[in-house]
């Protein structure tokens, strides 16, 4: 799967926006995006995934650039309980090895209340 | 909705101990069944994963074993556990395999083998 790349740590103020950028230059064609985020001693939560087009739903939005080189994760409102570490992985759909998740270090998002 | 169950939570088990952890799925039907295991500060290794009762495909040489004896039940086995076997187990669930298809997990059992 090719790399994404993720500053290491965030810090918003609760009830604002959040946008977690990633970046991904080396994005193939059948490559999904991917978003997941992970609560101390929790297992990963699904949050939102698209291919080539900005998508929403209840939890966040991604916007996804017309290059496809970069993406970014829209919280609307930040919570405190959005404190978590939020991984950006790619998943390539021509591959037969699209069962695996591959997460790298992601970013560690601080909400200050 | 769907939910996903792992227990127990939290485990310490000796060295040469055997082991079992359960995780269940409700609220779908034939979903592709996974074990993870989290290693303190690494990522996710895929140890085993399932589309279907009987049939485990391994991802990864290991002490571990995992069963499907139903659609909705994964078991993941060992005889004797090692120290190496210490981490923190993940189950999860997707509709089917694929790209597109996000995975939904557990809350994860934390294994500890003195």
């Amino acid at each position: 799967d090719a790399k994404t790349t993720q500053p290491n740590s965030m810090e918003s103020n609760e009830e604002e926006p959040v946008h977690l950028p990633c970046n991904h230059s080396t994005i193939s064609g059948t490559d999904y995006i991917h978003w997941y985020r992970q609560l101390p001693s929790q297992g990963p939560e699904y949050v939102i995934h698209g291919l080539t087009s900005n998508v929403n739903n209840r939890m966040a939005s991604l916007a996804i650039a017309e290059d496809r080189k970069s993406s970014t994760l829209i919280l609307h409102r930040a919570t405190l309980r959005d404190a978590a570490v939020y991984y950006c992985i790619l998943r390539d759909g021509a591959s037969g090895s699209a069962r695996q998740l591959t997460f790298g270090s992601g970013t560690q998002l601080t909400v200050l209340p | 909705s769907q939910t996903i169950h792992q227990w127990p939570a939290t485990l310490v088990q000796p060295v040469g101990s055997p082991l079992s952890l359960e995780c269940t799925v409700e609220g779908t039907s034939n979903p592709n069944l996974y074990w993870y295991r989290q290693a303190a500060g690494r990522g996710l290794q895929l140890l085993f994963y399932s589309v279907g009762i009987g049939q485990i495909s391994s991802e990864v040489p290991q002490n571990l074993s995992a069963s499907r004896p139903q659609d909705r039940q994964f078991i993941l086995s060992s005889k004797k556990l090692l120290l190496s076997d210490s981490g923190f187990y993940l189950c999860a669930w997707s509709g089917m395999i694929g790209a597109n298809q996000p995975q939904h997990f557990g809350d994860g059992t934390r294994l500890s083998i003195l």
